[in-house]
């Protein structure tokens, strides 16, 4: 079974920090996602990865950035936090473009105080 | 805008009943269809996808049905169960390119002992 794991169940941070979330997939995927959820919103994609050290926006990248390192990790980096930024983030990954399911992480509530 | 969205937000279903949950879309070229369930403070979890060239899928205790000509698609739960309770949402993906994946916003189920 493929498995995505997120490195926190739950953040609280103050305004102005930097805030790292890191995702872990164990199963080769080439492609990785970023997401936030928020209530009445749905999913909104924040930064997507095809490949090692490649990235590309999604809907909503402002105030985000990313990192891929390696292809088994997907960090999102929030550079100064802010109370916006308060969500459900959710992790997924899949294969390849050609498949089209992605499996996401547990998710990291994260708090800005 | 494209748009994927779900009639209802909240169904309420006797134990052993069939739920039917509905998703309409908007983009025509919209070709591959996903049914997510999520339960509270976890990650989507993949239920059953569908082709744009299939107008029924069956799995187990799931039938998901796609209505092209209405832009329709429905996922029926038979003999629901407790461990059904949650929110179920639908996602549409266009064939090509990245193959943006668009997310609806979500049904929550609830099943009444």
């Amino acid at each position: 079974d493929v498995k995505v794991t997120q490195s926190s169940r739950y953040l609280v941070k103050r305004t102005g920090e930097k805030v790292f979330l890191e995702c872990v997939q164990d199963m080769d995927h080439e492609n990785m996602f970023w997401y936030r959820q928020d209530p009445g919103l749905g999913l909104r994609l924040i930064y997507f990865s095809y490949d090692v050290k490649m990235k590309e926006k999604g809907d909503i990248p402002e105030g985000y950035s990313v990192s891929r390192e390696k292809k088994e990790r997907f960090s999102l980096i929030l550079e100064s936090a802010s109370t916006n930024q308060t969500s459900m983030y959710l992790c997924a990954s899949r294969r390849t473009p050609a498949s089209e399911t992605q499996y996401f992480g547990p998710g990291t509530r994260l708090l800005v105080l | 805008g494209e748009s994927v969205g779900l009639h209802l937000p909240t169904l309420s279903v006797q134990e052993g009943d069939n739920s039917i949950i509905n998703c309409a879309y908007s983009n025509s070229a919209s070709d591959y269809f996903i049914w997510y369930k999520q339960e509270s403070g976890k990650g989507p979890q993949f239920i059953i996808d569908i082709r744009s060239n299939m107008d029924k899928r069956q799995g187990q205790r799931v039938t998901v049905l796609l209505n092209k000509t209405v832009k329709h698609l429905s996922l029926q739960i038979a003999a629901t169960q407790p461990g059904d309770s949650a929110v179920y949402f639908c996602a549409e993906l266009a064939s090509g390119g990245y193959q943006k994946v668009t997310f609806g916003t979500g049904t929550k189920l609830q099943v009444i002992p």
